[in-house]
């Protein structure tokens, strides 16, 4: 059963701690991809990878770090240096380049208090 | 920067009614991808247009490229419940190649009055 899973689906973190949040996919995707939703918002692009070992800042990356050791995953550490980090995360996953659709996990809905 | 805009950012409409969302560049687009998202959930990729002009219809839905490559529109006619949710156009900046990266609009929130 091809997909892409995030996990947890719901995480609540005290201020000042760490937290990472995992994205896995067996689509055999090249690219994938962090976003986080606020409220009423569109999605905004955190960091992206397009191949293993090799990862770009999006628009919002201060207070995020992320890794690409292997093709199937793409974790995302929230730091605390992230000024107000409670959203919704989305990843997503693509073929290649922008010119291929994302398919789009489940989201972590991260609450810190 | 960069930006897509999209309107209206709400809409409610009766069920059986037409609904349109347009969404705006400020620079010319190599592609536009449109993405649903129902709520409580994950966008869903509905399709993706390439050419000048293009059109493209998945049974109620009327997707439109314009003419310049910086505007696109989604069309649903006879709105169902169904239809309900956020509705968001993306794309890439012409010229950006390999590294670019899709540009998404705030999105347009259906609601569909039973």
């Amino acid at each position: 059963d091809g997909g892409i899973t995030q996990s947890p689906k719901y995480l609540f973190r005290k201020e000042g701690q760490n937290v990472t949040l995992s994205c896995e996919q067996n689509l055999n995707h090249d690219a994938m991809y962090w976003y986080r939703q606020d409220p009423g918002q569109g999605l905004r692009l955190i960091y992206y990878s397009q191949i293993v070992n090799d990862f770009q800042k999006g628009d919002i990356a201060e207070g995020y770090s992320v890794s690409r050791e292997k093709k199937e995953s793409f974790p995302l550490t929230v730091t605390s240096a992230q000024k107000n980090p409670t959203a919704f995360y989305l990843c997503a996953s693509s073929m290649g380049t922008a010119l291929y659709e994302q398919y789009f996990g489940p989201g972590t809905r991260l609450t810190v208090t | 920067g960069q930006q897509v805009m999209q309107i209206p950012q709400y809409q409610h409409v009766q069920e059986g009614e037409d609904f349109t969302t347009y969404c705006n560049s400020s620079t010319t687009l190599s592609n536009i991808q449109w993405y649903k998202q129902r709520p409580g959930g994950h966008p869903v990729f509905l399709i993706q247009l390439v050419k000048s002009g293009e059109v493209k219809k998945q049974k109620r839905l009327t997707f439109q490229f314009g003419e310049a490559k910086k505007n696109s529109s989604l069309h649903i006619t006879a709105t169902q419940t169904t239809d309900v949710g956020t509705y968001f156009c993306a794309g890439l900046p012409s010229g950006t190649g390999n590294t670019g990266k899709l540009i998404f609009g705030q999105g347009t929130t259906l609601q569909v009055k039973p």
